[in-house]
């Protein structure tokens, strides 16, 4: 099956520091990832969609300069999280699909950040 | 906008037994794509069972199997003959057929927690 790996798994830094979380397709080519945050006991909320050689489409309130995102190549994509503060504390999954005509995305574990 | 409401925060059911998780969505759209997806505790989102709004059939994947009434917008998901291994949070989600800019995200409910008794 469709596997998406995310490193690190989880990280702690201190705030004002940034933060790369790396998403990967292992098994298939993925022209498009998604980044999501969740909170604890809450829903994914989507943060931004990356589309393989093009700029990603952040949603609504999600802070660009804050949250870059580069997905250079058909199976990696990567957040970072710049200057981060203790309020980005989360945890931030990534999903891949093949293509848009692909409806399913396959998720990564995850990766926990903890801003000190 | 699409909207998918979850309306039971937590459920629990005896092993063995069978347990019926809700959902409801709203869309103006006719095409469409729903999805349960399970969070165990490790966090990782696993794909349980999707269901196509053009297919009638109602999908099923082994003992999960759901119960889709596209007029009533009804997604729910059946668990039969529950085990341990199913406890978890677990989140329905809707996705337009059509892949245009802005339509292929997923739509998440709030999640139902779903605890097994041994």
């Amino acid at each position: 099956g469709a596997v998406v790996s995310q490193h690190p798994s989880w990280v702690i830094c201190k705030s004002g520091t940034s933060v790369k979380i790396e998403c990967r397709s292992l098994d298939f080519q993925a022209t498009t990832m998604f980044w999501y945050r969740q909170f604890p006991k809450q829903s994914l909320m989507l943060m931004a969609t990356s589309n393989e050689g093009s700029k990603a489409t952040y949603e609504q309130g999600v802070e660009k300069d804050k949250f870059l995102i580069n997905h250079a190549s058909l199976t990696l994509s990567t957040l970072t999280v710049t200057s981060a503060h203790p309020e980005d504390s989360s945890f931030y999954i990534c999903s891949a699909r093949e293509d848009a005509y692909q409806e399913t995305q396959y998720f990564g574990p995850g990766t926990r950040l903890l801003v000190l | 906008a699409q909207t998918v409401t979850q309306s039971q925060p937590e459920m629990s059911v005896q092993e063995a037994e069978t347990v019926t998780l809700s959902c409801t969505y709203d869309t103006s759209e006719s095409d469409y794509y729903l999805f349960w997806y399970k969070q165990p505790p490790s966090r990782q989102m696993i794909l349980v069972i999707r269901q196509e709004a053009y297919k009638q059939q109602n999908a099923t994947e082994n003992r999960f199997s759901v119960n889709f009434q596209k007029a009533a917008k009804s997604f729910s998901l059946k668990i039969s003959d529950s085990q341990l291994g199913d406890a978890a949070m677990y989140f329905c989600a809707y996705r337009s057929a059509y892949p245009n800019f802005g339509n292929e995200k997923l739509t998440f409910g709030t999640g139902t927690r779903l605890t097994i008794i041994p």
